[in-house]
C-alpha cells in the first residue's frame, strides 16, 4: 500500500530522443507527487513536482503526465541530452495526513547517448 | 545557492560500534530528515524532526537509531551498535516547512554519508 513502483530500472536514450519513465502507486492518500533527480556523488534534487488536481505539467523539457484513475504519473524528457544522464526517482507524500515522509519509487538509470 | 551538508562522506565501522553520522541542514529551515539507501534498493524515510522532537518515524527507526539537533546548526543521527544491514548511504534533509494539504516544500537533501558495517 505504501509502494511506489518504477519502470524501468534503466534506460538508454539518444540525445534528442524522448525519455520516459513511469511510476505506479496503490495509496490513495498519496496526493503530492515530485520527481527527483540524482547525479554521481550528490543527493537527490526536486526536478518537478504535481498534484493529482491536474494531468500534466510542464517544466522546460521536463512533463510530468498523471492519470489519477489509473494510479500512474509519468516523467516525459524532452529533447534528452548527455547531460540529462542521471537516476531519476520518482515519489509520493500522503500530505492530507499531515505526513512529511517521501515515499520513493527505485530510480530510473539514464544515459543518454550523444 | 545554500546547500545541506554531511559529514563524513564515508564511514567504514565494525559490527556493533556506535556511529554518528552529522549533517548542517540550510539555515533557515525547520524541518529536518533523515532516509537511507540500501545499494541496489530504494531511499527509505526513516524520521522527521521539528521543533526539537521527533515528528515521524517509520518502522526502520527502531531504539538503535536517535536523532539529535545539539545546537543551533547540527543535524545528528546515532546509531548505537551497527549491524551488517544498517550499510547503506545516509541522506540528510531539510526543509523550511512540512507538508500540507496546500503547500507542500521541497525537502533538500545532501551528497549522503556512505556507511559500511564489517
Amino acid at each position: 500500500q505504501q509502494q511506489v513502483k518504477q519502470s524501468p530500472q534503466s534506460l538508454i536514450v539518444q540525445k534528442g530522443g524522448i525519455s520516459i519513465i513511469n511510476c505506479a502507486y496503490e495509496n490513495t492518500a498519496f496526493d503530492y507527487f515530485p520527481w527527483y533527480q540524482q547525479f554521481p556523488g550528490k543527493g537527490p534534487a526536486l526536478l518537478i513536482a504535481i498534484r493529482p488536481d491536474v494531468s500534466e505539467k510542464k517544466e522546460g523539457r521536463f512533463t510530468i503526465s498523471f492519470n489519477k484513475s489509473a494510479k500512474q504519473f509519468s516523467l516525459h524528457i524532452m529533447d534528452s541530452q548527455p547531460g540529462d544522464s542521471a537516476t531519476y526517482f520518482c515519489a509520493a507524500i500522503p500530505t492530507q495526513g499531515g505526513s512529511e515522509k517521501l515515499v520513493f519509487g527505485k530510480g530510473t538509470k539514464l544515459t543518454v547517448n550523444p | 545557492e545554500p546547500e545541506v551538508t554531511q559529514t563524513p562522506s564515508h564511514q567504514v565501522t565494525q559490527m556493533g560500534q556506535e556511529v554518528i553520522l552529522r549533517c548542517v541542514p540550510i539555515s533557515n529551515h525547520l524541518y529536518f530528515y533523515w532516509y537511507r539507501q540500501i545499494l541496489g534498493q530504494k531511499v527509505e524515510f526513516l524520521v522527521s524532526f521539528y521543533n526539537n522532537e521527533i515528528s515521524e518515524k517509520s518502522e526502520i527507526f527502531d531504539d538503535q537509531f536517535s536523532v539529535e539537533r545539539p545546537d543551533g546548526s547540527n543535524f545528528t543521527l546515532k546509531i548505537r551498535s551497527t549491524k551488517l544491514e544498517d550499510s547503506a548511504m545516509y541522506f540528510c534533509a531539510s526543509s523550511v516547512w512540512a507538508s500540507g494539504a496546500l503547500f507542500t516544500d521541497t525537502q533538500y537533501f545532501g551528497p549522503g554519508t556512505r556507511l559500511t558495517v564489517l
